[in-house]
Formats: C-alpha cells, sequence, structure tokens
C-alpha cells in the first residue's frame, strides 16, 4: 500500500468550477502536511501547508482529518492558470523530510 | 535570490557510464535530498543529507551515490547507469529536514541507453 495516495485524474473542469482533491495517508504518526503543484516538465513548488484547523489562502483551501487520515484542497473560481499537478504531500517525522503523493492532475478549460 | 541549481539539465549517456549530477543551493540549508520523478510512482526519494558529511539512503538508493562535502553541494553520481534509471531527477534543499518548505532544483532529465 503506498504511503500517500492521491486519485491521479484527470480532472477536467470548466473555468470558474470548484474542485476538490482528496488525499488519503496511512502513517498515523505523521507530523505535517503540504500541498505542492508542479507544472509540466517543472520543479514542484510549495502550493500550501495543512493545519488542523483548516487554512485558506485566496482561492485555495486546506483541510486535515487526522481521525479518517485525509487531507483535501478545495479551488474555487477556477481560471485557466490552475491547470497543473498537486502533490499532496506528507512528513512522517524522523530522519526523512517529505512523502510525496504521485499527484492529482487537474485541466481548466475554457 | 535563493535557489538551487542543478547541472546538466539534460543528459542523454549510454550503459555504463559514469555520470555526476550537480546540485548547488545557496540558502544555507542544511538538509538536501535528491528525488527521482517517474509517470504514475511520483517522487521517490533516492539519498538525503543532514549536514555536511552525512547522508543516509532514501527509498530507492540503489545504483547512485552521493556525496556532502561542502554544506552547499550535494552530487548525485551514477557508477554505472542502467536503462532503469532513466528518469526526472530533482534535487531539494530544506533548512533543518523536519517538514519544512522544501525548495526544488529545475530537474535533470536523465536517458540511459
Amino acid at each position: 500500500r503506498k504511503e500517500v495516495e492521491q486519485d491521479p485524474g484527470p480532472f477536467n473542469v470548466p473555468e470558474g468550477a470548484t474542485v476538490a482533491f482528496n488525499c488519503t495517508y496511512s502513517n498515523s504518526a505523521s507530523q505535517s502536511f503540504f500541498w505542492y503543484r508542479q507544472d509540466c516538465r517543472k520543479e514542484p513548488k510549495l502550493l500550501m501547508s495543512v493545519y488542523s484547523s483548516g487554512n485558506e489562502d485566496g482561492r485555495f483551501t486546506a483541510q486535515l482529518n487526522r481521525a479518517s487520515q485525509y487531507i483535501s484542497l478545495l479551488i474555487r473560481d477556477s481560471k485557466l492558470s490552475d491547470s497543473a499537478t498537486y502533490l499532496c504531500v506528507v512528513n512522517e517525522g524522523g530522519r526523512r523530510a517529505l512523502t510525496f503523493g504521485s499527484g492529482t492532475r487537474l485541466q481548466v478549460q475554457p | 535570490e535563493a535557489q538551487v541549481t542543478q547541472n546538466p539539465r539534460y543528459l542523454i549517456t549510454v550503459t555504463g557510464k559514469k555520470l555526476t549530477v550537480t546540485c548547488s543551493q545557496n540558502m544555507n540549508h542544511e538538509y538536501m535530498s535528491w528525488y527521482r520523478q517517474d509517470p504514475g510512482l511520483g517522487l521517490r526519494q533516492i539519498y538525503y543529507s543532514m549536514n555536511v558529511e552525512v547522508t543516509d539512503k532514501g527509498d530507492v538508493p540503489e545504483g547512485y551515490k552521493v556525496s556532502r562535502k561542502e554544506k552547499r553541494n550535494f552530487p548525485l553520481i551514477l557508477e554505472s547507469p542502467s536503462p532503469n534509471q532513466t528518469s526526472l531527477y530533482f534535487c531539494a534543499s530544506t533548512r533543518t529536514g523536519s517538514g519544512e518548505t522544501q525548495y526544488f532544483g529545475p530537474g535533470t532529465r536523465l536517458l540511459v541507453l
């Protein structure tokens, strides 16, 4: 079983739509959580951290459910520029920094 | 400008010909990592280093070596590359490795024939 699992997609949505991604993680001792964005053939970049109380950054909302061990990302009012792969990332603690999901691809269409 | 640089960005080589991919960061970060990214598998950690002269295996270390003689540099060495090492490689650094933001290099696309 993968340590961090995501639906690979692709999610094809029209501009202006709201779209949500989920991610599950297997290690209940995981300590911190992130969403990274990766554009085609480019390096991953931090989109936002995910806090237990949930957090929002503009059109993006991230939530964490520790009991069920899943993380979500909600994107409102999708823009063409949101088209990318979204990586769910978990810090399991210990000496290794981060464990990455394989990503969910989003394609926003005009 | 804070950045992680990698060289080369693209490389085509043949089986068995030793190669080195360089990685350098200018942020005085202690923690550096190498990842490979393959379709459907996501980013998998190859090796990491918590500080100078301290390195350890990640999830997929076979066929790779690293060194950390200086804080800023963390080269990835393929002593005898094989076709299954064809991949997209990323170097990353973070201040302490405690789950803080990782900064990635631009990637090195390697093809081993």
